[in-house]
């Protein structure tokens, strides 16, 4: 593998269900990232880890709860989402997290909430 | 004023042609550019990187940047069908009073007719 892989490519869920979004960076890079892209808005920045930091965009939902186990895999936990929810959801990676660094993308998880 | 800023398009020209894509930001401390493609359906993909004022040049790429005047371009030489695509201009910016991250724009749809 290599790259930036993500885990499941499609997810259609209930909105009672719980489920859970993967990424796994091989780059050796040190910060991690999930976005957000729903259709015709811009990429909106969820949550961010790196070894310095987590930060957390405060418009995100509780329902969101993301997971950085180390620096190579992140999770990102789902739970009684609403139909608003559905969109492209990118993990992304980069040296640091210091915005200066290129950030690398993976495939995307593409989740429809029903 | 948003934080970076793109014309939607579509932007529209010929097989062969120069297209010239434009992104403003506002945050005049932001140090780092980037130019992303991103094919429907797909994730975004990186093209260039440019953190010093002036050209960059990568193949049929050149990426402008002007600090001064907020404004960070691409050009595309010899324009091709496949070329085809959203361009997502990334800007560092100050974000939730706590560090530089990376801000997306919406993105400039270019249509490269044959």
């Amino acid at each position: 593998e290599t790259g930036v892989t993500q885990t499941p490519r499609h997810l259609v869920m209930g909105m009672t269900n719980k489920k859970s979004l993967k990424c796994e960076q091989h780059l050796g890079h040190n910060a991690m990232y999930w976005y957000k892209q729903s259709a015709k808005k811009p990429l909106e920045l969820m949550f961010v880890y790196s070894l310095e930091e987590r930060v957390e965009n405060n418009s995100v939902p509780s329902r969101f709860s993301p997971e950085c186990p180390n620096s190579s895999h992140l999770f990102l936990h789902l739970h009684t989402l609403q139909p608003e929810d559905s969109a492209l959801y990118l993990c992304a990676s980069s040296q640091t997290a210091q915005g200066i660094d290129e950030q690398y993308f993976g495939p995307g998880t593409r989740l429809t909430v029903t | 004023q948003k934080e970076v800023e793109q014309n939607s398009g579509p932007l529209s020209v010929p097989e062969g042609a120069i297209a010239s894509l434009n992104c403003t930001y506002s945050d005049r401390g932001s140090q780092s550019f980037f130019w992303y493609r991103q094919y429907s359906g797909k994730s975004p993909e990186l093209i260039m990187s440019i953190y010093s004022n002036g050209d960059k040049e990568d193949g049929r790429f050149t990426a402008q940047l002007n600090k001064a005047s907020q404004y960070v371009s691409l050009l595309i030489r010899d324009s091709q069908p496949s070329d085809s695509a959203t361009y997502l201009c990334a800007v560092n910016h100050w974000y939730m009073d706590s560090s530089y991250k990376l801000i997306f724009g919406s993105g400039t749809r270019l249509l490269v007719r044959p």
